[in-house]
């Protein structure tokens, strides 16, 4: 069973230029997460969706991010344009929709904005 | 307020020796499911286990074991004879039932060296 892919799991760019972020969902996953991890912040939540619907953006810091789940197998992290205090680490994770269930998390994007 | 607390940023233990990873949280939740996460050198985040707060039952598997006491608000990890592959940051988490167990809070992380 393929776990939750992430991709590019490294992604260096200039400040100002646009960076996606991609992940596909564990098959079956109906909940999917974007969390961003910082020295300073450690790990947040960004956004969730269920069934390729967002529900909670609160976490999202600013509107130069957005998010979207065309589908229940990718959904992609945006960010333009994009500054040097963006530079984390950005995961994805799901899981079923069973009260409490763990998430499972990709390997993450190690995002640097020069 | 923090609703987890890992007070150990960093600990260090020479091999074979027990280490426990302490952590704290806080809720107002009757019903709610705590979390350990491994995150090895190379970055990716481990799922360790989950309990659900109705179930206070402690957990060993292999040389990990688990401590949850509702009554301290605590849920602690112990690893028994540790190994230098043990080295990592272990994060404790949390989610609550009245925000449909979606958000995730994770504590700060208690980096672990396993000295050889």
């Amino acid at each position: 069973d393929a776990g939750v892919i992430q991709s590019p799991r490294h992604e260096v760019t200039e400040m100002g230029q646009e960076v996606t972020l991609r992940c596909k969902p564990i098959s079956g996953h109906d909940y999917l997460f974007w969390y961003r991890q910082t020295m300073m912040r450690g790990l947040e939540l960004l956004i969730y969706f269920n069934n390729n619907v967002p529900i909670d953006d609160s976490g999202m810091p600013e509107d130069r991010f957005s998010a979207k789940m065309p589908n229940a197998s990718f959904s992609t992290l945006k960010i333009q344009p994009s500054e040097p205090r963006d530079s984390a680490v950005y995961f994805c994770a799901s899981r079923i929709s069973s009260g409490g269930a763990n998430q499972y998390f990709g390997a993450g994007t190690r995002l640097s904005v020069l | 307020a923090q609703k987890v607390t890992q007070a150990q940023t960093e600990i260090s233990v020479v091999e074979k020796e027990d280490v426990t990873l302490d952590c704290v949280y806080e809720t107002r939740d009757t019903t709610y499911y705590l979390f350990w996460y491994k995150q090895p050198p190379s970055g990716e985040l481990v799922f360790l286990i989950r309990r659900n707060s109705f179930d206070e039952q402690n957990e060993i598997s292999g040389r990990y074991s688990w401590n949850f006491q509702k009554s301290t608000s605590s849920f602690n990890f112990t690893i028994t004879a540790s190994q230098v592959v043990d080295s990592a940051v272990y994060f404790c988490a949390l989610s609550e039932e009245q925000t449909g167990a979606n958000n995730l809070f994770f504590g700060t992380g208690t980096r672990l060296t396993v000295i050889p």
